[in-house]
């Protein structure tokens, strides 16, 4: 499979648990995106790299957040002292340079639920 | 500044009958527009782009879209929905250039009936 993989597919954990989930994108691929979609919700931007190089990261992205792309190749998300309105799905997807011709492939997410 | 407003956050039609779910945008620049279709528990699937070459997309499972400028519009068609049609859509707006993160909308589900 050359898709985009998730990892953990779901997580259940107990308020101000810190969590981390892994994205391995397409492997010539050199932009990773993270989203965040809650229920009833479109996907919210939350970060994007391009290479291993963090270029962007929305507001939504507060200081318990922080993500990694260490040399390039896989992704990592993490959130520190949850909080139950971080429950939500958390999307990554990929692209080439020239996303604007392809369009993203996501992944099929990891959902979070803070309990 | 973009956004993009999908009219109707639950459409339902008949097997067989036209499917149209509507997007509109606003965007300072030329953007590019995205349709997606998401299935429960899973992830996004690319319907289709406008990337500013023709106005009329088509796209996979016998969907397409108009981009029409003037209406700040890029609405998604089908000729006949089939039940496996059933799913939630999203319209998505990005810039040309820069990071190209997406503006989503909310959302529409998409119900099929019998």
């Amino acid at each position: 499979d050359t898709g985009v993989s998730q990892n953990p597919r779901h997580k259940i954990t107990k308020r101000g648990q810190n969590v981390t989930f892994r994205c391995d994108p397409i492997s010539e691929h050199n932009r990773l995106y993270w989203y965040r979609q809650t229920l009833g919700q479109g996907p919210e931007f939350l970060t994007y790299f391009q290479n291993e190089a963090q270029l962007e990261k929305s507001r939504l992205l507060s200081d318990r957040f922080s993500a990694e792309r260490p040399k390039g190749s896989f992704s990592t998300l993490e959130i520190q002292r949850t909080e139950q309105g971080d429950s939500a799905m958390y999307l990554c997807a990929s692209s080439f340079p020239e996303q604007g011709v392809i369009g993203y492939t996501f992944g099929s997410g990891t959902r979070l639920t803070v309990v | 500044a973009q956004s993009v407003t999908q009219l109707g956050s639950h459409v339902s039609v008949s097997e067989g009958a036209l499917v149209l779910l509507r997007c509109n945008y606003s965007s300072s620049v030329p953007p590019y527009l995205f349709w997606y279709v998401q299935y429960p528990n899973q992830g996004l699937q690319l319907l289709l782009k406008y990337t500013s070459a023709a106005t009329l997309v088509k796209g996979i499972n016998g969907f397409e879209a108009e981009f029409k400028k003037s209406e700040t519009s890029f609405h998604l068609t089908k000729p006949s929905a089939h039940m496996s049609d059933a799913a939630e859509y999203f319209c998505a707006v990005s810039r040309t250039s820069g990071t190209y993160k997406y503006i989503f909308g909310t959302g529409t589900r998409l119900k099929v009936l019998a």
